[in-house]
């Protein structure tokens, strides 16, 4: 069946470093691909997604480009602030919605 | 403003005593769908549901049942908590139709069952 897998946390770095959280995915069809943003005490929220291979998501700064022949979907951001702090979802949709097990990532000023 | 709703968003109770939690959503959503948060184990969906009338279980559904009799409610029942079921909840509604479509979350329900 269809996975996600998603680096294991928690990733702590210093603010305006590179960030990259790691997605692979598994699928037999053709899913579309996005990243959730969890900040504390609130619901998943849409941060960015790419619906077929070679497309790149962005929003706020983040970016991730949907790689069929790698199966990855690979979180990046140039420069994090603190306010970036918080946890992060990969997740697919196919015939099914699934989800990575997600990363927390802390920024420290 | 489009929105996922939850209430409660906190509740502590007891073993046993029935409860429920209830989801709803102003986008005309056909799919919803309840999971459940643990450290460790990221999200666990419990149920969903692709239109009225229409429910399944998803990866971790003992322990719980649902209901959608209209379009835009889809409540979770505890029907004996356990304290095995503290956790974290959301409560998630998408269009049906098109994988590119992403999920609407609740802002969540945190319960803990003493």
């Amino acid at each position: 069946g269809n996975s996600v897998t998603q680096m294991e946390g928690p990733v702590t770095l210093s603010e305006e470093a590179f960030l990259t959280i790691n997605c692979t995915y598994t699928a037999t069809g053709y899913p579309s691909l996005f990243w959730y943003v969890q900040y504390p005490g609130e619901g998943l929220q849409l941060l960015l997604k790419a619906t077929k291979a070679d497309d790149k998501g962005s929003n706020k700064g983040f970016e991730a480009t949907y790689r069929k022949e790698t199966t990855s979907f690979h979180l990046e951001k140039g420069s994090v602030q603190v306010s970036d702090s918080a946890v992060y979802f990969c997740a697919l949709r196919d015939d099914k919605i699934i989800f990575g097990k997600g990363t927390r990532l802390h920024i420290l000023p | 403003e489009a929105q996922v709703t939850q209430n409660p968003r906190y509740l502590i109770t007891v073993t046993g005593k029935k409860l429920t939690v209830t989801c709803s959503q102003n986008m005309n959503h056909e799919y919803m769908s309840w999971y459940r948060q643990d450290p460790g184990l990221g999200l666990r969906q419990i149920y969903y549901s692709m239109n009225v009338e229409v429910t399944d279980k998803g990866d971790v559904p003992e322990g719980y049942k649902v209901s959608r009799k209209e379009k835009r409610n889809f409540p979770l029942i505890l029907e004996s908590p356990s304290p095995n079921q503290t956790s974290l909840y959301f409560c998630a509604s998408s269009p049906l139709l098109g994988n590119d479509q992403p999920q609407h979350f609740g802002d969540g329900t945190r319960l803990s069952i003493l």
